[in-house]
């Protein structure tokens, strides 16, 4: 069982808006630790899509954006491409944890 | 570029052990800390180990908390990972990443090597 919570699949159809959510606690991104989100295709690298809650590494297009609320993150896919098929993490850290470093279950986009 | 290649996976008994090394290329190796996630059959990313940049600090997850130990050595730019005890649910993809020099992200991660625990 992860410490972050994500939903294990969403989907859509080409061209629509997606969500998905990352749930943590007061340990984690409730204390203030920024979120970051990863899309990983099986087999490959898995790659950074966005940090710091907000923010895209050059390359990342703008269809891409995240957000974050108290306890909780959310990753925005927009005009969804059938290339955005793929497993999506997100990640954070936890001041209770040994290691510290901790991951959400991910959950799998599946484009229509 | 940023590069990182993963090698020495294979298969294992459980019980015995085996060293995983990650070559670096394409930025100053010794500058950054680094870290080892893996990812089990069917399962979600798990974060492993981490080494500060000069190799005096570690960090482990508490299921592999002496048994695994991680190592670099900057003049060769290779990270490492020991692995001993290894048990079934060790079998996994393990990557080597790197963490950003600003965040507590991972901004490059290599291609993974497979390890099969199985007698």
């Amino acid at each position: 069982q992860s410490v972050l919570t994500q939903p294990p699949s969403v989907s859509g159809a080409p061209g629509q808006r997606v969500t998905i959510s990352c749930t943590g606690s007061s340990s984690n991104i409730g204390a203030g630790y920024d979120v970051h989100w990863y899309q990983h295709l099986p087999g490959t690298a898995p790659k950074l899509l966005i940090y710091g809650n907000i923010n895209r590494p050059s390359g990342v297009p703008d269809r891409f954006s995240g957000s974050k609320s108290g306890t909780s993150a959310s990753l925005a896919i927009t005009g969804l491409q059938a290339e955005d098929e793929a497993d999506y993490y997100c990640q954070s850290y936890d001041s209770s944890l040994s290691g510290n470093w901790v991951f959400g279950g991910g959950t799998k986009l599946t484009v229509l | 570029e940023v590069q990182l290649v993963e090698s020495g996976g294979g298969l294992v008994q459980p019980g015995g052990s085996l060293r995983l090394s990650c070559a670096a290329s394409g930025f100053t190796f010794s500058s950054y800390v680094m870290h080892w996630v893996r990812q089990a059959p069917g399962k979600g990313l798990e974060y492993v180990s981490g080494i500060s940049s000069n190799g005096g600090n570690t960090s482990y997850a508490n299921s592999v908390k002496g048994r695994f130990t991680i190592s670099r050595d900057n003049s060769k730019n290779t990270l490492y990972l020991q692995m001993g005890s290894l048990r079934a649910d060790d079998m996994a993809v393990y990557y080597c990443a790197r963490r950003g020099r600003q965040w507590l992200v991972l901004d490059y991660w290599g291609q993974g090597t497979l390890v099969t625990v199985s007698s």
